[in-house]
């Protein structure tokens, strides 16, 4: 069962401008996870955040969790063309010992 | 270098071939998985295995088997496969997922670069 869910499914945006991926979920977690994927290629961890915690960091990555609202969104800033992929959360829920993965944003940034 | 390795990365057989498609890790992973990626429906999770002779039925085990005869090594074997099991698959692992009574942390997961297979 699905159990992220990315929004919005494309973004196409202009270099240097940000890019922002929600993704919501359905159950309590352990932690949220996102990846990135270029074109028919494995995923890419990018960064993981703890139900802990509410705001992470990592280079030009932000990424920010709120368990009551049960979301997490995924800022890439200053953009770039090579950060064109698409991107997915992946959620590790108590007691289930799985990795849940939404079925992922695409995003296009144009030169 | 520490990586995940699938074979074969790109596969066209017949409807009832067997076939066998390996995983192998190199960073002394307890946990592999496998997952499918199909348009619209992201990637589902097929089976996976927390260590060596513990293997468990993810969201679409249907048509599939694997083992884990060695921590390195888990094989994903259609017995019979036919055209819906069309798809880009991918092996993963990850260090560890540990388990502290009821909570499973879900620790970071390496990718292979998957295979895509096409069933006639």
């Amino acid at each position: 069962s699905q159990q992220g869910e990315e929004d919005p499914q494309a973004l196409s945006i202009q270099e240097g401008e940000n890019a922002t991926m929600n993704c919501s979920y359905k159950t309590s977690i352990n932690n949220l996870q996102w990846y990135r994927q270029n074109s028919g290629r494995g995923l890419v961890h990018l960064i993981l955040i703890r139900s802990n915690e509410r705001e992470k960091h990592s280079g030009r990555l932000r990424v920010t969790l709120d368990t009551s609202k049960k979301s997490s969104s995924l800022l890439i800033t200053a953009s770039r063309a090579a950060d064109t992929a698409s991107y997915f959360c992946a959620t590790s829920s108590r007691g289930f010992q799985k990795l849940v993965f939404g079925t992922g944003t695409r995003l296009l940034v144009s030169p | 270098e520490a990586q995940v390795t699938q074979n074969p990365r790109y596969l066209i057989t017949v409807t009832g071939k067997k076939l066998t498609v390996t995983c192998s890790q190199n960073m002394n992973h307890e946990y592999m998985s496998w997952y499918r990626q199909d348009p619209g429906l992201g990637l589902r999770q097929i089976y996976y295995s927390m260590n060596v002779e513990v293997t468990d039925k993810g969201d679409v085990p249907e048509g599939y088997k694997v083992s884990r005869k060695e921590k390195r090594n888990f094989p994903l074997i259609l017995e019979s496969p036919s055209p819906n099991q069309t798809s880009l698959y991918f092996c993963a692992s990850s260090l560890r997922a540990v388990s502290t009574g009821a909570r499973v942390l879900q620790e970071t997961q390496y990718f292979g670069p998957g295979t895509r297979l096409l069933v006639l």
